[in-house]
């Protein structure tokens, strides 16, 4: 079956704009989960959905960061402002609660 | 705190050989037990999962691991490399929803 997707693949931006990241779970699969992943290094946490609501948001950085799941499937990272330091690996991850997380391929974002 | 170590950054080993990659945890409790495979500018591929029963798990492409509990490890194992395990390993523990990574093991494979 249809595996995480996630899109764009890449996305190039200036600093102080407004990017949005979207992520397409494996149908059926009612949590999600946001990463970041700088080079070198492993991913880390950002946020996690519960259906639509944000069951765990410790992981986003600042306040410049804000994720929505409206309809308990597809959902969007946003960023504002972007800044150089926010250029990393953006990975979605889908899962049935409590079990094993299933990747997507991941957004390259930069900040030119 | 909750954290997972893994003390080897670049391991190099030839085709052929074998191959042990380290992971440590520190939980209150056991977690669920991961290890994933990421492919130079790929997504993360599960390898393999430990939740609980057998300590020695198999997972794909001829990988297993060894849940060690007075350890706090589970150690990624394969007894003969291929060129196209050239990547880099994560080991990640999870517990409540809450998934930690650890930084990574390169692995490169000579000839």
């Amino acid at each position: 079956g249809a595996g995480v997707s996630q899109t764009p693949s890449n996305k190039v931006t200036e600093k102080g704009k407004y990017v949005e990241l979207r992520c397409d779970p494996i149908s059926g699969h009612t949590a999600l989960y946001w990463y970041r992943q700088s080079l070198g290094q492993g991913p880390e946490f950002l946020i996690y959905f519960q259906g639509t609501g944000a069951a765990d948001d410790s992981g986003l950085p600042n306040d410049r960061f804000f994720a929505v799941r409206p309809e308990g499937s597809v959902s969007t990272l946003k960023i504002q402002r972007t800044e150089r330091g926010d250029s990393a690996m953006y990975l979605c991850a889908s899962s049935s609660p409590g079990l094993t997380q299933y990747f997507g391929p991941g957004t390259r974002l930069t900040v030119l | 705190a909750q954290s997972v170590t893994q003390p080897d950054i670049h391991i190099t080993v030839s085709e052929g050989a074998s191959l042990e990659l380290r992971c440590n945890y520190s939980y209150g409790a056991t977690p669920y037990l991961f290890w994933y495979v990421q492919s130079p500018g790929q997504g993360l591929q599960l390898l393999l999962k430990y939740f609980s029963g057998d300590t020695l798990v198999q997972g794909i492409k001829g990988f297993e691991a060894e849940f060690k509990r007075s350890q706090s490890s589970f150690n990624l194992r394969k007894p003969s490399v291929h060129w196209s395990d050239a990547a880099e390993y994560f080991c990640a523990p999870s517990r409540d929803n809450d998934m930690r990574f650890g930084a990574g093991t390169r692995l490169t494979v000579k000839p």
